[in-house]
């Protein structure tokens, strides 16, 4: 079965600060994995995706996700934390026909 | 602006009504996604269309149904309303399927009273 796993509900960082949110996920064969994040009363926005190639994948405002495959881990990173970061942030698995999102956690930069 | 336009953001309704959510996907895009975002139950796939044909389903209610009609614009209704059907329901698009990007419309909060 596939699955997604954000351990954090909730991230704080000081503003300058680099930032890590953390995913783990859970399926056989290649995985396609998606950050996305969702501003207040908003929907969600796509940050960045992993397919296949470099294990550093680079996004929209900076962020960029490391995978690992021997740790099954694809975590969110930005060198410098934005107050304009703060949100909530999606990981998600690509199955067959749909995502399969995490449980989400909200990130908080602290000015 | 991701491309993907939902009507109506807001809608309040009364229990045992009825509602229609329409979707039209980014210009190109054959897949449209219903997805139902709740505060206990978090991002819940709701139902795939693929160029008009149902492709998967998730955790969609017996009273909860929708389609994809030629024009690759999308309807999600929602009947028998209850308490707790009151959500943000997202629509969002594809391409195809597995790999592409997937979108997302603003949504459609619905609250039932």
């Amino acid at each position: 079965a596939q699955s997604v796993a954000q351990p954090e509900d909730q991230v704080n960082v000081a503003e300058g600060n680099p930032l890590t949110v953390k995913c783990t996920y859970s399926v056989s064969g290649n995985p396609y994995l998606f950050w996305y994040v969702q501003y207040p009363n908003r929907g969600l926005q796509f940050l960045l995706k992993y397919i296949t190639g470099d294990n550093l994948v680079k996004g929209s405002y900076g962020f960029e996700a490391e995978f690992n495959k021997s740790q099954t881990s694809f975590h969110l990173k930005k060198p410098s934390a934005l107050v304009s970061d703060s949100a909530l942030y999606f990981c998600a698995l690509t199955g067959a026909n749909n995502l399969f999102f995490g449980t989400g956690t909200r990130l908080t930069v602290i000015p | 602006d991701s491309g993907v336009t939902q009507t109506p953001k807001h809608l309040i309704t009364a229990t045992g009504q009825r509602v229609t959510l329409r979707c039209s996907p980014r210009s190109g895009d054959l897949s449209v996604y219903w997805y139902q975002q709740s505060l206990d139950q978090g991002l819940q796939f709701l139902i795939q269309y693929y160029n008009g044909e149902e492709r998967a389903k998730g955790n969609i209610l017996e009273r909860f149904s929708a389609q994809q009609f030629p024009d690759l614009h999308s309807e999600l209704n929602l009947s028998s309303l209850e308490l707790g059907d009151s959500a943000l329901y997202f629509c969002a698009s594809s391409l195809t399927g597995s790999g592409n990007t997937i979108y997302f419309g603003e949504g459609s909060w619905l609250t039932v009273v």
